[in-house]
């Protein structure tokens, strides 16, 4: 049973460019969750989706920043014309249903680290 | 608002001694706490968590107990080990806020030495 699975592991864009990074969560599970690692610092969450739906993107940047989870495919975490700030590891966690993710017990993939020059 | 803090690092210990790092939560109401570990290159694993006051978390070795009172939930280890050399992330999740949207510490890199 294939883990979270994200791509690509490591992203390297300059200024102004587009970078898009992939999560396909656990076999079963309906809910994603994007978090957000800086340099030196704990995960920041960003945004909560389920299928075609986003529940909550309280900690989204409110420019250049977009998630989606559409009914085919993996979820896609996009972020328009990058900036040196952006340079991060991005992690994506899934669970299976409500109540798992009530109990706070997420399934993380191994991020994807974007260096942004 | 909810916040967790927990002790800087990082932590280096000679294998088989006793680790302790401490976090403490600020929140309202009543969250379930965790510990999560990441281990070089991988993304955070759940290591244990406590869902109310006074219960114990433990797995491999690893224990914390919710004290509601100190609003703590350290993290403890008897004798570590080389293969617990990791980035140990305590957090919270209170279930006024958006299911699944936990609330992470900083972390706390442990370096254990043979």
């Amino acid at each position: 049973n294939a883990g979270v699975m994200q791509n690509p592991r490591h992203l390297v864009r300059r200024r102004g460019q587009e970078a898009r990074l992939r999560c396909s969560p656990m076999k079963g599970h309906s809910h994603v969750y994007w978090y957000r690692q800086l340099p030196e610092e704990g995960l920041k969450f960003m945004v909560y989706l389920q299928k075609e739906n986003i529940i909550d993107e309280s900690g989204m940047p409110k420019e250049r920043f977009s998630a989606e989870f559409p009914k085919e495919g993996p979820s896609i975490l996009r972020i328009q014309q990058v900036v040196r700030g952006d340079s991060a590891a991005y992690f994506c966690a899934s669970s299976p249903n409500m109540g798992t993710a009530n109990t706070g017990e997420l399934f993380f993939g191994e991020g994807s680290r974007l260096t942004v020059l | 608002g909810n916040s967790v803090t927990q002790m800087e690092g990082p932590v280096t210990l000679s294998e088989e001694a006793f680790l302790t790092i401490n976090c403490t939560y600020t929140a309202t109401g009543y969250p379930s706490l965790f510990w999560y570990v990441q281990y070089p290159g991988e993304g955070l694993q759940l290591l244990l968590k406590a869902t109310k006051a006074d219960d114990k978390g433990s797995n491999k070795g690893f224990e914390a107990t919710y004290r509601k009172e100190t609003t703590s939930f350290h993290l403890e280890k008897g004798s570590v080990q080389v293969s617990d050399s990791a980035v140990y992330f305590c957090a919270l999740m209170n279930y006024g806020g958006s299911q699944g949207n936990l609330i992470f510490g900083k972390g706390t890199k442990l370096s254990v030495k043979p």
